[in-house]
């Protein structure tokens, strides 16, 4: 079956203390990209990735990392989390056209 | 500045009748345009697109048009039914931008029984 996994599904963690997120594809898709949905604002883009090692910002990179070392696997970093950085986050995966999204990590940093 | 704009935050509409979804796009070399349908607790999943190329795609119940001098596109569900009550997002790539997608802030429709 095609998917996008991610994991965590929910987690809580403090002001300061490194977290992964980590996202999956099983379709060999060549371009991933993360998101984080906030009320209102819709789906925010924070990084994409066209391939293995090519990486690029979105429209809100600020406070995060990503790496994207295997062609399956686009992890995103939070190495100093903040409680603005509170919110659902979403991976994503294509080839052409439609992405595929991942189930939604619902982080929040207190 | 908001590349695409989904102007209605919500739209309520009774079961049976159309409901329209509504996107705005600013970028003239966006190349094809998608909706997304997402649940609560659940990822986004892909409902519809159409090409630049294009001015109507349908798939049963859904109908997207897209009016290209107006840069404007909308989402026609008919008859609209309770499954359909979901936040819609429109989306637009830029086949010179990578293919990246663009997502606009969602509309929040509920359909009444």
């Amino acid at each position: 079956e095609a998917q996008v996994t991610q994991n965590p599904r929910y987690l809580i963690t403090v002001t300061g203390k490194k977290l992964t997120v980590t996202c999956s594809q099983n379709m060999n898709h060549e371009y991933m990209s993360w998101y984080r949905q906030d009320p209102g604002l819709g789906l925010r883009q924070i990084y994409y990735s066209m391939n293995v090692e090519v990486t690029d910002k979105g429209d809100v990179p600020e406070g995060y990392k990503v790496s994207r070392k295997e062609k399956r696997n686009f992890p995103l970093i939070l190495e100093s989390p903040s409680p603005n950085q509170t919110s659902l986050y979403f991976c994503a995966s294509w080839m052409n056209t439609e992405a595929f999204f991942g189930q939604g990590t619902r982080l929040t940093v207190v | 500045d908001q590349q695409v704009k989904q102007n209605s935050p919500s739209l309520s509409v009774q079961e049976g009748r159309i409901s329209i979804l509504n996107c705005d796009y600013t970028n003239s070399m966006f190349d094809y345009f998608l909706w997304y349908k997402k649940y609560p607790a659940e990822g986004p999943t892909f409902l519809i697109s159409i090409s630049s190329i294009k001015d109507k795609n349908e798939d049963g119940r859904f109908t997207v048009f897209l009016n290209k001098s107006a840069k404007h596109l909308s989402l026609h569900i008919v008859p609209s039914q309770p499954g359909d009550s979901a936040v819609y997002f429109c989306a637009a790539r830029n086949d010179n931008y990578g293919q990246n997608f663009v997502f606009g802030p969602g509309t929040r429709l509920s359909v009444l029984p």
